[in-house]
């Protein structure tokens, strides 16, 4: 059964800091692996998208790792903010004939001032 | 930027009435889904949509639900006899095709089932 696991399940940081959330999967056959920022009662908003070939990708102060023999990710965030304050969710896709994706249980993170 | 626009954004319905909730993909993707997030929970894929006809479906679509793409715009989810345990965000997504590269999610409809 594909699975995407992801540690911590929550976090509160001071503005301004860094922190880094992991994730861990076992998805077959394995397309992608992106991450999400999902505020409350809202869609999930991609932030980065990595394939197989890729270990890094940034976007603005958000850098996602990918290491595909271990099936584990992580996204670093720099110089939070108070609106980086969200649930940060992992999520693979299957290389099937739906392309459907498995998410992570997400880490809400909290920025506090 | 092209979003996906989902209506209503929250509907409240009575046990086993029938609900529809409506979604316009962008208009250039090929793919169309349906997933949902109960409160509290991770988001669960529920079917996925392609050349007018289901291409995958996780264990959760049952005979209860059904979707549609009545014309060239909209996707619907229908969900028959509606259950209390069907409270939950519902979020459309649409993608170019393959590789999920194009993979954008509407706002979501939060079902209230009273």
């Amino acid at each position: 059964k594909n699975q995407v696991e992801q540690s911590p399940q929550s976090l509160i940081i001071l503005e301004g800091k860094n922190c880094t959330l992991q994730c861990n999967y076992t998805v077959s056959p394995f397309s992608n692996l992106r991450w999400y920022k999902q505020d409350t009662g809202r869609g999930p908003v991609s932030l980065t998208i990595m394939t197989f070939s890729e270990n890094t990708k940034s976007n603005g102060r958000y850098t996602a790792t990918l290491d595909a023999d271990t099936k584990q990710s992580s996204l670093h965030i720099t110089a939070s903010q108070l609106s980086d304050s969200a649930s940060y969710i992992c999520v693979v896709s299957s290389n099937n004939a739906g392309n459907m994706l498995t998410f992570g249980g997400g880490t809400r993170l909290m920025v506090k001032p | 930027e092209p979003e996906v626009t989902q209506t209503p954004s929250h509907q409240v319905t009575q046990m086993g009435q029938e609900v529809i909730l409506r979604c316009v993909p962008i208009s250039n993707h090929l793919y169309f889904y349906w997933y949902r997030q109960i409160l509290g929970q991770k988001v669960e894929f529920l079917v996925s949509f392609y050349n007018n006809e289901i291409s995958e479906k996780s264990e959760i679509f049952d005979d209860q639900f059904s979707v549609e793409r009545p014309d060239g715009s909209n996707f619907t989810l229908k969900i028959r006899s509606t259950k209390l345990e069907d409270s939950a965000m519902y979020f459309c997504a649409s993608n170019t095709g393959t590789g999920a590269y194009g993979y954008t999610f509407g706002s979501g409809t939060r079902l209230t089932v009273v």
